[in-house]
Protein backbone atom coordinates (compact mmCIF):
# COMPACT_ATOMS: atom_id res chain seq x y z
CA UNK A 1 0.00 0.00 0.00
CA UNK A 2 1.55 3.57 -1.45
CA UNK A 3 1.54 6.67 0.74
CA UNK A 4 2.27 9.78 0.09
CA UNK A 5 3.54 12.67 2.96
CA UNK A 6 3.56 16.20 2.40
CA UNK A 7 5.75 18.84 4.12
CA UNK A 8 6.71 22.39 3.23
CA UNK A 9 3.80 25.11 2.25
CA UNK A 10 2.85 28.31 4.48
CA UNK A 11 2.31 31.96 4.21
CA UNK A 12 4.81 33.72 1.65
CA UNK A 13 4.75 37.46 0.35
CA UNK A 14 4.25 37.73 -2.89
CA UNK A 15 7.31 37.58 -5.50
CA UNK A 16 8.50 35.03 -2.43
CA UNK A 17 9.71 31.48 -2.97
CA UNK A 18 8.67 28.23 -1.63
CA UNK A 19 9.53 24.71 -1.41
CA UNK A 20 6.82 21.95 -1.24
CA UNK A 21 8.03 18.10 -0.18
CA UNK A 22 6.06 14.41 -1.04
CA UNK A 23 8.08 11.79 0.70
CA UNK A 24 6.82 8.41 -1.17
CA UNK A 25 6.37 4.61 0.62
CA UNK A 26 5.34 1.78 -0.31
CA UNK A 27 6.50 2.83 -3.92
CA UNK A 28 9.38 4.66 -5.71
CA UNK A 29 9.02 7.60 -7.19
CA UNK A 30 11.81 6.90 -9.73
CA UNK A 31 9.59 4.36 -11.29
CA UNK A 32 6.25 6.47 -11.37
CA UNK A 33 4.66 9.47 -12.75
CA UNK A 34 4.62 12.06 -10.21
CA UNK A 35 2.26 14.77 -10.14
CA UNK A 36 1.65 17.67 -8.00
CA UNK A 37 -2.19 19.44 -8.02
CA UNK A 38 -3.48 22.67 -6.37
CA UNK A 39 -7.07 23.26 -5.31
CA UNK A 40 -9.13 26.43 -4.47
CA UNK A 41 -12.85 26.86 -4.53
CA UNK A 42 -12.56 29.55 -7.33
CA UNK A 43 -10.90 27.49 -9.47
CA UNK A 44 -10.88 23.52 -8.12
CA UNK A 45 -8.74 21.05 -8.91
CA UNK A 46 -6.05 22.40 -11.02
CA UNK A 47 -2.86 20.32 -12.77
CA UNK A 48 0.25 21.93 -12.12
CA UNK A 49 3.33 19.83 -13.41
CA UNK A 50 4.61 15.96 -13.73
CA UNK A 51 7.54 14.26 -13.03
CA UNK A 52 7.46 11.29 -15.51
CA UNK A 53 9.44 8.19 -14.90
CA UNK A 54 12.07 9.20 -17.42
CA UNK A 55 12.82 12.43 -15.63
CA UNK A 56 10.84 14.94 -18.01
CA UNK A 57 9.32 16.84 -16.49
CA UNK A 58 6.04 18.69 -17.87
CA UNK A 59 4.53 22.45 -16.50
CA UNK A 60 0.84 24.03 -16.15
CA UNK A 61 0.98 27.10 -18.49
CA UNK A 62 0.11 29.19 -15.14
CA UNK A 63 3.18 28.53 -13.43
CA UNK A 64 6.05 27.45 -16.54
CA UNK A 65 9.45 29.12 -15.94
CA UNK A 66 8.70 29.89 -12.11
CA UNK A 67 7.84 26.33 -10.45
CA UNK A 68 10.34 23.28 -10.83
CA UNK A 69 9.80 19.76 -10.00
CA UNK A 70 12.32 17.49 -8.88
CA UNK A 71 12.93 14.13 -6.78
CA UNK A 72 15.56 12.89 -5.00
CA UNK A 73 15.80 9.08 -5.49
CA UNK A 74 17.71 8.25 -2.22
CA UNK A 75 14.77 10.24 0.02
CA UNK A 76 11.90 8.74 -2.30
CA UNK A 77 10.97 12.72 -2.44
CA UNK A 78 9.52 14.70 -4.85
CA UNK A 79 9.42 18.28 -4.36
CA UNK A 80 8.23 21.25 -6.07
CA UNK A 81 9.98 24.46 -6.03
CA UNK A 82 8.01 27.55 -6.18
CA UNK A 83 9.73 30.95 -7.01
CA UNK A 84 7.62 34.65 -7.89
CA UNK A 85 4.70 33.36 -6.30
CA UNK A 86 1.75 35.47 -6.94
CA UNK A 87 -1.51 35.81 -4.94
CA UNK A 88 -3.48 33.60 -7.43
CA UNK A 89 -0.82 30.70 -6.82
CA UNK A 90 -2.46 30.43 -3.26
CA UNK A 91 -4.32 27.09 -2.93
CA UNK A 92 -3.80 23.61 -1.39
CA UNK A 93 -1.66 21.60 -3.27
CA UNK A 94 -1.82 18.04 -3.24
CA UNK A 95 1.28 15.45 -4.86
CA UNK A 96 -0.17 12.72 -6.51
CA UNK A 97 1.28 9.44 -8.26
CA UNK A 98 -0.23 8.88 -11.52
CA UNK A 99 -0.33 5.24 -12.05
CA UNK A 100 0.44 3.76 -15.84
CA UNK A 101 -0.64 7.37 -17.66
CA UNK A 102 -4.20 6.85 -15.79
CA UNK A 103 -6.15 8.14 -13.12
CA UNK A 104 -3.80 9.10 -9.80
CA UNK A 105 -4.38 6.55 -7.00
CA UNK A 106 -2.19 7.59 -4.34
CA UNK A 107 -2.16 11.51 -2.80
CA UNK A 108 -0.75 13.45 -0.09
CA UNK A 109 -2.67 15.07 2.45
CA UNK A 110 -2.05 18.49 1.16
CA UNK A 111 -1.04 21.58 2.12
CA UNK A 112 -2.11 25.36 2.40
CA UNK A 113 0.23 27.51 0.11
CA UNK A 114 -0.92 31.46 0.96
CA UNK A 115 0.78 33.77 -0.80
CA UNK A 116 0.05 37.85 0.62
CA UNK A 117 0.36 40.86 -1.31
CA UNK B 1 -6.89 21.92 -23.17
CA UNK B 2 -9.88 19.64 -22.68
CA UNK B 3 -12.63 21.29 -20.86
CA UNK B 4 -14.46 18.78 -18.73
CA UNK B 5 -17.94 19.95 -17.43
CA UNK B 6 -20.22 18.42 -14.98
CA UNK B 7 -23.61 18.80 -13.86
CA UNK B 8 -25.47 19.32 -12.00
CA UNK B 9 -23.03 21.36 -9.39
CA UNK B 10 -25.26 20.41 -6.58
CA UNK B 11 -27.36 17.45 -6.50
CA UNK B 12 -29.89 17.24 -3.04
CA UNK B 13 -30.82 13.63 -2.32
CA UNK B 14 -31.85 10.97 0.44
CA UNK B 15 -30.47 7.92 1.91
CA UNK B 16 -31.20 5.19 -0.54
CA UNK B 17 -31.94 7.40 -3.37
CA UNK B 18 -30.16 6.19 -7.02
CA UNK B 19 -28.17 9.31 -8.39
CA UNK B 20 -26.03 10.14 -11.55
CA UNK B 21 -23.61 12.82 -12.58
CA UNK B 22 -22.90 13.42 -15.83
CA UNK B 23 -19.28 14.55 -17.06
CA UNK B 24 -18.79 15.90 -20.60
CA UNK B 25 -15.55 16.30 -22.32
CA UNK B 26 -14.97 19.33 -24.93
CA UNK B 27 -13.50 16.71 -27.41
CA UNK B 28 -13.41 12.91 -27.39
CA UNK B 29 -11.35 11.00 -25.16
CA UNK B 30 -11.96 7.83 -25.36
CA UNK B 31 -12.53 5.86 -22.25
CA UNK B 32 -9.81 7.60 -20.28
CA UNK B 33 -11.36 9.01 -17.27
CA UNK B 34 -11.72 8.74 -13.63
CA UNK B 35 -14.08 9.58 -11.07
CA UNK B 36 -12.94 11.09 -7.42
CA UNK B 37 -15.00 11.36 -4.46
CA UNK B 38 -13.77 14.24 -2.24
CA UNK B 39 -15.03 15.14 1.74
CA UNK B 40 -13.82 18.31 3.28
CA UNK B 41 -10.11 18.83 4.69
CA UNK B 42 -8.85 15.87 2.61
CA UNK B 43 -7.64 14.75 -0.41
CA UNK B 44 -9.62 13.39 -3.79
CA UNK B 45 -9.95 9.50 -3.74
CA UNK B 46 -10.32 7.73 -6.64
CA UNK B 47 -13.18 5.91 -7.07
CA UNK B 48 -13.51 4.83 -10.91
CA UNK B 49 -11.04 4.52 -13.74
CA UNK B 50 -10.89 3.77 -17.27
CA UNK B 51 -14.63 5.29 -17.39
CA UNK B 52 -16.14 2.06 -15.45
CA UNK B 53 -13.49 0.07 -13.11
CA UNK B 54 -14.00 0.24 -10.19
CA UNK B 55 -11.06 0.73 -7.73
CA UNK B 56 -10.28 -1.16 -5.29
CA UNK B 57 -12.31 -1.55 -1.58
CA UNK B 58 -15.18 1.41 -3.60
CA UNK B 59 -18.63 -0.18 -2.81
CA UNK B 60 -20.76 -1.79 -6.17
CA UNK B 61 -22.78 0.24 -5.48
CA UNK B 62 -21.10 3.08 -7.57
CA UNK B 63 -20.82 2.35 -11.53
CA UNK B 64 -19.63 4.69 -13.82
CA UNK B 65 -20.31 4.57 -18.06
CA UNK B 66 -19.66 6.45 -21.06
CA UNK B 67 -17.50 6.91 -23.97
CA UNK B 68 -16.53 9.56 -26.45
CA UNK B 69 -17.27 13.09 -24.71
CA UNK B 70 -20.51 11.84 -22.39
CA UNK B 71 -19.49 10.08 -18.97
CA UNK B 72 -21.81 9.45 -15.92
CA UNK B 73 -21.18 8.24 -12.63
CA UNK B 74 -24.11 6.38 -10.86
CA UNK B 75 -24.97 6.00 -7.22
CA UNK B 76 -27.59 3.40 -6.83
CA UNK B 77 -28.52 3.50 -3.28
CA UNK B 78 -27.01 6.38 -1.56
CA UNK B 79 -25.52 5.88 1.71
CA UNK B 80 -24.51 8.19 4.16
CA UNK B 81 -21.10 7.99 3.95
CA UNK B 82 -21.23 9.00 -0.07
CA UNK B 83 -22.23 12.65 0.83
CA UNK B 84 -19.22 14.75 -0.29
CA UNK B 85 -18.16 16.04 -3.95
CA UNK B 86 -17.53 14.00 -6.69
CA UNK B 87 -15.14 15.07 -9.83
CA UNK B 88 -14.40 13.89 -13.03
CA UNK B 89 -10.77 14.03 -14.69
CA UNK B 90 -9.91 13.25 -18.32
CA UNK B 91 -6.68 11.35 -18.39
CA UNK B 92 -6.46 11.35 -22.29
CA UNK B 93 -4.06 14.06 -22.67
CA UNK B 94 -1.78 17.01 -20.74
CA UNK B 95 -2.59 19.02 -19.05
CA UNK B 96 -5.05 16.40 -17.51
CA UNK B 97 -8.05 18.40 -16.58
CA UNK B 98 -10.88 18.12 -13.77
CA UNK B 99 -14.66 18.59 -13.80
CA UNK B 100 -15.79 21.67 -11.43
CA UNK B 101 -17.17 19.35 -9.17
CA UNK B 102 -20.82 17.99 -8.24
CA UNK B 103 -21.83 18.71 -4.53
CA UNK B 104 -24.21 15.68 -3.11
CA UNK B 105 -25.40 16.99 0.00
CA UNK B 106 -28.39 15.57 2.04
CA UNK B 107 -32.32 16.62 1.27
Amino acid sequence: EGQLVQSGGGLVQSGGSLRLSCAASGFSVTNNYMTWIRQTPEKGLEWVSLLDSGGSAYYADSVTGRFTISRDNSKNTVFLHMDSLRADDTAVYFCAREHNSAAFDYWGQGTLVTVSS
Amino acid sequence: DIQMTQSPSTLSASVGDRITITCRASQSIGSRLAWFQQKPGKAPKVMIYKTSYLESGVPSRFSGSGSGTEFTLTISSLQPDDFASYYCQQYNSYPRTFGQGTMVEIK
